[in-house]
């Protein structure tokens, strides 16, 4: 069975600049979450999709942030415009069920200069 | 206060040893408990579930839960030196969405 798959693995760009992510999970996973962990923090919580439906979003943490999970499989994360603070590794995870323990993806490493 | 608190460490065991992470969680009505563990530069990788008071044991690993406490611990007998990593306890609270708290994670170092 496949993992959940992310790329790109590394990312730079500039500040103002927009950068999308991707996040294919599990098959058959309905729900997907994005997390990420910026540089001396824990991990935190950005949004949760049950299938194509955002579920929870209130990690999200401004407008410049935009998900979408189109056709309720793979999923999409884009900032735009980048600022410096969204440097950080973007994890993506994927669970068949909500009290268990899910699987997650290698990451994003976003770095804004 | 943190929702879920661990001691950053390091932590320091000799090979062989036990050693014991520790967790706090506020929520008093969390119902489900886990331990990740994460290699540098690696994705979290779940190694221990537990969802009632006790004891539960896969292997060298035992997770501990008191919910009275709000306390849930990892022992790792014989430590090897593989198991050098940061431990991420993580919760999902009462409001039972998925959506997994964690703490910052305590590194433990095994020394050879």
């Amino acid at each position: 069975e496949a993992g959940v798959t992310q790329f790109p693995s590394h990312s730079v760009i500039e500040k103002g600049q927009t950068v999308t992510l991707r996040c294919d999970p599990i098959s058959g996973h309905d729900n997907l979450y994005w997390y990420r962990r910026v540089m001396g923090k824990e991990i935190k919580f950005l949004l949760h999709f049950v299938k194509e439906s955002k579920q929870d979003e209130s990690g999200m943490p401004n407008n410049r942030f935009l998900a979408e999970r189109t056709g309720g499989t793979y999923s999409t994360l884009k900032v735009q415009p980048a600022e410096l603070e969204d440097s950080g590794v973007y994890f993506c995870a994927s669970s068949g069920h909500l009290s268990y323990g899910y699987t997650f993806g290698s990451g994003t490493r976003l770095t804004v200069v | 206060q943190k929702e879920v608190e661990q001691n950053s460490g390091p932590l320091s065991v000799p090979e062989g040893a036990i050693a014991s992470l520790n967790c706090t969680y506020s929520d008093r009505g969390s119902q489900s408990f886990f331990w990740y563990r994460q290699y540098s530069g690696k994705s979290p990788e779940l190694i221990m579930s537990i969802y009632s008071n006790g004891d539960k044991e896969d292997g060298r690993f035992t997770a501990q839960l008191n919910k009275a406490s709000q306390y849930v611990s990892l022992l790792i007998r014989d430590s090897q030196p593989s198991d050098s990593a940061t431990y991420l306890c993580a919760v999902i609270t009462s409001s039972n969405t998925g959506k997994l708290i964690f703490g910052q994670g305590t590194t433990l170092q095994v020394k050879p």
